[in-house]
């Protein structure tokens, strides 16, 4: 059984548009989170939902929106997609931050690229 | 300076050696440490996980933690080819929301 889900697996778009991407976990999480991760393979935290509330918002530009359903489900929508999204987005979750587990489990990741 | 800093590499090791990797943080308040492995177009998946300080060790790898050096390592012994991947190392505070994460040390271990 997958832990963390992640699709599509593979995104190649134009400039401009919009595009979304979606992420489960089956493993009774309260946390999950969104991470890009550059071409020199640097994992940088987006954001952060515990119990579908949003408790990190990283300085990432508007266009990127994050939303929670239900504490399984975290997805990220990204309106008029630009050069510089092209990049690695990888989903994680883990045990509830306020008891203090901190390691995260990560989806497969998404690869987007824009043309 | 960062929080996190890790020597992206590459490190390139024969096969049998014993790796040594290494990750130094500036804040002390950091309690939770992690090693990632990363296989070329995959996610992170943990390896180890060490709460505070002292050292833990599974099979092959062992992570250490000096908290009053700010430093961690995380040993490979008979490394094998199949080991050949990113490592990176990560850690967080208790109760803090944010988990910082290395560059990644890119380790190749030849046959």
């Amino acid at each position: 059984d997958t832990a963390v889900s992640q699709t599509p697996k593979y995104l190649v778009t134009q400039m401009g548009n919009d595009k979304s991407i979606k992420c489960e976990q089956n493993l009774g999480h309260d946390t999950m989170y969104w991470y890009k991760q550059d071409s020199k393979k640097f994992l940088k935290i987006m954001f952060s939902y515990n119990n579908k509330e949003l408790i990190i918002n990283e300085t990432v530009p508007n266009r990127f929106s994050p939303k929670s359903p239900d504490k399984a489900h975290l997805n990220l929508h990204i309106n008029s997609l630009e050069l510089g999204d092209s990049a690695v987005y990888f989903c994680a979750s883990s045990q509830d931050k306020t008891s203090g587990e901190q390691v995260q489990f990560f989806g497969p990741g998404t690869r987007l690229t824009v043309l | 300076q960062k929080e996190v800093e890790q020597d992206p590499g590459p490190l390139s090791v024969p096969e049998g050696a014993i790796v040594s990797l290494n990750c130094t943080y500036s804040n002390s308040a950091f309690q939770y440490f992690m090693w990632y492995r990363q296989y070329s177009r995959k996610g992170p998946e943990l390896l180890m996980y060490t709460y505070s300080s002292g050292n833990k060790e599974d099979g092959r790898f062992t992570a250490q933690v000096d908290k009053s050096s700010k430093y961690i390592s995380l040993f490979i012994r008979d490394s094998q080819p199949s080991d050949s991947a990113t490592y990176l190392c990560a850690m967080s505070a208790t109760g803090g929301f944010k988990t910082i994460f290395g560059a990644g040390t890119r380790l190749f271990v030849k046959a």
